[in-house]
């Protein structure tokens, strides 16, 4: 059973429409939510990290907001150059260890066509 | 600073063959990880290091060693090569452990025939 659920796996959208990416966990101990953009053939970009319920954050055209169950990612009249793959990542304590651990969602693949 | 870099990338090896996967990071952080992305799969963790001459298991680790002699290098051996290794390998790194960001390299992209 996946823990990290993005929706959806895949969003087309026109330039300037905004919308929102979603992503849910079912996991207990959360210590951290962070979402990533990665770009076709390179690695994961950091954008935010978010702690609590009802923390937001803002980076340009892109909103990040975090409840008890899940998070959106909100994007604002969105560009061509927004295309990316935006994965959801969730941080937990384990028990005995103090590295934690981090769990993927498998991605949303944005695409904004001018 | 180049952050996190990774070498080759690219590489395809027979069945059976092994090799190393470079790792690399210039940011002075302690903490260093190596993940597989499967097409359509969430990044998965393979072997993470708290600090020179520390490394521990992650959650797919069979297949796979990992050493770390220094701070800024951690590479991930791969022994017997199969074909269920053909991924995107991902190195990353980060200051602390806990709930902080994880720097990634470029990745590399190993295909086992």
């Amino acid at each position: 059973e996946d823990q990290v659920t993005q929706s959806p796996e895949a969003l087309r959208l026109q330039e300037g429409e905004s919308s929102s990416l979603n992503c849910s966990y079912t996991v207990s101990g959360l210590r951290g939510l962070f979402w990533y953009r990665q770009d076709p053939g390179k690695g994961p970009e950091f954008l935010f990290t978010l702690y609590s319920a009802g923390e937001e954050k803002e980076k340009e055209r892109l909103k990040a907001t975090l409840t008890k169950k899940e998070s959106f990612l909100h994007i604002t009249a969105p560009k061509p150059e927004d295309s990316a793959t935006y994965l959801c990542a969730v941080h937990l304590a384990i028990y005995g260890g103090s590295q934690g651990n981090l769990i993927f969602g498998k991605g949303t693949k944005l695409s904004v066509k001018p | 600073n180049a952050g996190v870099t990774q070498t080759p990338k690219f590489r395809i090896l027979k069945i059976g063959q092994s090799m190393t996967l470079q790792c690399t990071q210039d940011m002075n952080h302690n903490y260093m990880y190596w993940y597989r992305q499967d097409p359509g799969m969430g990044l998965k963790l393979i072997y993470y290091s708290v600090g020179a001459g520390i490394t521990d298991k992650g959650e797919v680790p069979n297949g796979y060693n990992v050493s770390r002699s220094t701070t800024e290098d951690f590479p991930l051996r791969l022994e017997l090569a199969a074909p269920s290794q053909t991924s995107v390998y991902f190195c990353a790194s980060s200051y602390v452990s806990g709930p902080y960001e994880q720097y990634f390299g470029p990745g590399t992209r190993l295909t086992v025939t």
